[in-house]
């Protein structure tokens, strides 16, 4: 079957940190990932994407790493602040390449 | 730009009463769309999709059901609603896999 799922529901981290969120799916025929960023009372936000043609992909201050050998994927924020705290959720193509399945989300507390 | 608006932002209704969730797309053609259900401190789950007007696939059987009766809007509705019915509803629409959301309904069923 299909499922996403986040190895811990919440990270607490000091700012200026460098913060990781982990991520690790089922479906090996997956051939696109998304991180989103949800505020309280919020829709998700999208954050960076990444294909499974690619093992890392950059942006303004977060990195995505996928490694598709072992079905895992992180998303790395560099210099966490307060303004990053939120719930990341990771999520995947589905089967059939119409919708996304989302995990459960991992809460991030960035204390000053 | 594309745009994203749902509404009502929040709702209170009793049980058992009807339910019509609204969302419209601006900006875009032919868009994918999608709505989700959150729980309160849970993550998303995909309840319908639709990929054109007239055409949609349900996820999870449920009381709840969905319509397209334009390109750009999309309805979520529900006869008699359920307890369990309660939580932050989200539509979503994408074009080539990236989904972009809009700002949810909070349901509660009282």
């Amino acid at each position: 079957g299909e499922s996403v799922g986040l190895h811990l529901p919440t990270l607490s981290v000091q700012e200026g940190d460098n913060s990781i969120i982990n991520c690790a799916y089922s479906n090996s025929a997956s051939d696109y990932f998304i991180w989103y960023k949800q505020e309280s009372g919020k829709g998700p936000q999208f954050i960076i994407d990444i294909r499974s043609n690619m093992d890392k992909r950059q942006g303004q201050r977060v990195t995505v790493l996928l490694n598709k050998t072992v079905k895992h994927l992180s998303l790395q924020i560099a210099a966490t602040q307060p303004g990053d705290s939120a719930v990341y959720f990771c999520a995947e193509i589905n089967q059939a390449g119409t919708a996304l399945i989302f995990g459960k989300g991992t809460t991030l507390s960035v204390s000053s | 730009s594309q745009t994203i608006h749902q509404w009502p932002a929040t709702l209170v209704q009793p049980v058992g009463s009807p339910l019509s969730l609204e969302c419209t797309v601006e900006g875009t053609s032919n868009p994918n769309l999608y709505w989700y259900r959150q729980a309160a401190g849970r993550g998303l789950q995909l309840l319908f999709y639709s990929v054109g007007i007239g055409q949609i696939s349900s996820e999870v059987p449920q009381n709840l059901s969905a319509s397209r009766p334009q390109d750009r809007q999309f309805i979520l509705s529900s006869k008699k609603l359920l307890l369990s019915d309660s939580g932050f509803y989200l539509c979503a629409w994408s074009t080539r896999g990236e989904q972009f959301f809009g700002p949810g309904t909070r349901l509660t069923v009282l």
